[in-house]
C-alpha cells in the first residue's frame, strides 16, 4: 500500500519570500512522485515529477523538489514566490500500478503582497 | 487539441435524481480516471478504465457506474444522487503507464440538494 502526507494543510508567505511545501510518502516498492497544482476553479497541472536519476528536478514557473529516498520525502521549493502562485498544491506516488496515482490531501499555499 | 474536456461544467439535483457526467480526450490515450475533490480530502478516485473496454472501482465506487464508451470517451452516472455526493468532478487520462503523468480536466461542480 502507498499513502502520501502532505504536513501543512495551508501555508501564507509574503510576495518574493521563499517557499517549501513538505511531503512524505510510504510505498513498499519504488516510487514515482509528482507534484500538481490547481489554480481556483481550475482542474490539476502537472509542476513537476520525479521518475529515477537526479534527485533534484525541476518543474515549471520555478518551482524545484528534491526526492530523498531516507527520509521519504519530495519536499517543493521555490526561491521567490509571486502572488500568481497563489493555488492548492498536490503531492502525489505511484507505487509501481500502471494506472493508480495516491494523492496528499492538497497544501493551499497563499502569496500575500 | 482540447486535451481533456468536461460537461457540464456545473450542475444543481434533487436527492433521487440520475446524471451522467461526460468526460474526453482527443490526446490518444489509454487509460482513464474519475475523481472527486471534497476539502480537506485531496483527490479520490472513483473509477478507472485501464484501456477501451475495461473499467475498475477505485477508492470510492459506491454511488456510481462507469462506461468507456470508446478510447476517447469515459462518463460516470450517478443513479440516485445523494447529498453526500455533492462534490467536485474531475476526469483524468494518460497513457496508462507509471511513467507518464495523468492530465485533467476542468473539473463539473455538483450540488445535490
Amino acid at each position: 500500500a502507498q499513502s502520501v502526507t502532505q504536513l501543512d494543510s495551508q501555508v501564507p508567505v509574503f510576495e518574493e519570500a521563499p517557499v517549501e511545501l513538505r511531503c512524505n510518502y510510504s510505498s513498499s516498492v519504488s516510487v514515482y512522485l509528482f507534484w500538481y497544482v490547481q489554480y481556483p476553479n481550475q482542474g490539476l497541472q502537472l509542476l513537476l515529477k520525479y521518475l529515477s536519476g537526479s534527485t533534484l528536478v525541476k518543474g515549471i514557473n520555478g518551482f524545484e523538489a528534491e526526492f530523498n529516498k531516507s527520509q521519504t520525502s519530495f519536499h517543493l521549493r521555490k526561491p521567490s514566490v509571486h502572488i500568481s502562485d497563489t493555488a492548492e498544491y498536490f503531492c502525489a506516488v505511484n507505487g509501481g500500478s500502471n494506472y493508480k496515482l495516491t494523492f496528499g490531501k492538497g497544501t493551499l499555499l497563499t502569496v500575500n503582497p | 487539441n482540447a486535451g481533456v474536456t468536461q460537461t457540464p461544467k456545473f450542475q444543481v439535483l434533487k436527492t433521487g435524481q440520475s446524471m451522467t457526467l461526460q468526460c474526453a480526450q482527443d490526446m490518444n490515450h489509454n487509460s482513464m480516471y474519475w475523481y472527486r475533490q471534497d476539502p480537506g480530502m485531496g483527490l479520490r478516485l472513483i473509477y478507472y478504465s485501464a484501456s477501451e473496454g475495461t473499467t475498475d472501482k477505485g477508492e470510492v465506487p459506491n454511488g456510481y457506474n462507469v462506461s468507456r464508451l470508446n478510447k476517447r470517451e469515459f462518463s460516470l452516472r450517478l443513479e440516485s444522487a445523494a447529498p453526500s455526493q455533492t462534490s467536485v468532478y474531475f476526469c483524468a487520462s494518460n497513457l496508462g503507464t507509471v511513467y507518464n503523468e495523468q492530465f485533467f480536466g476542468p473539473g463539473t461542480r455538483l450540488t445535490v440538494l
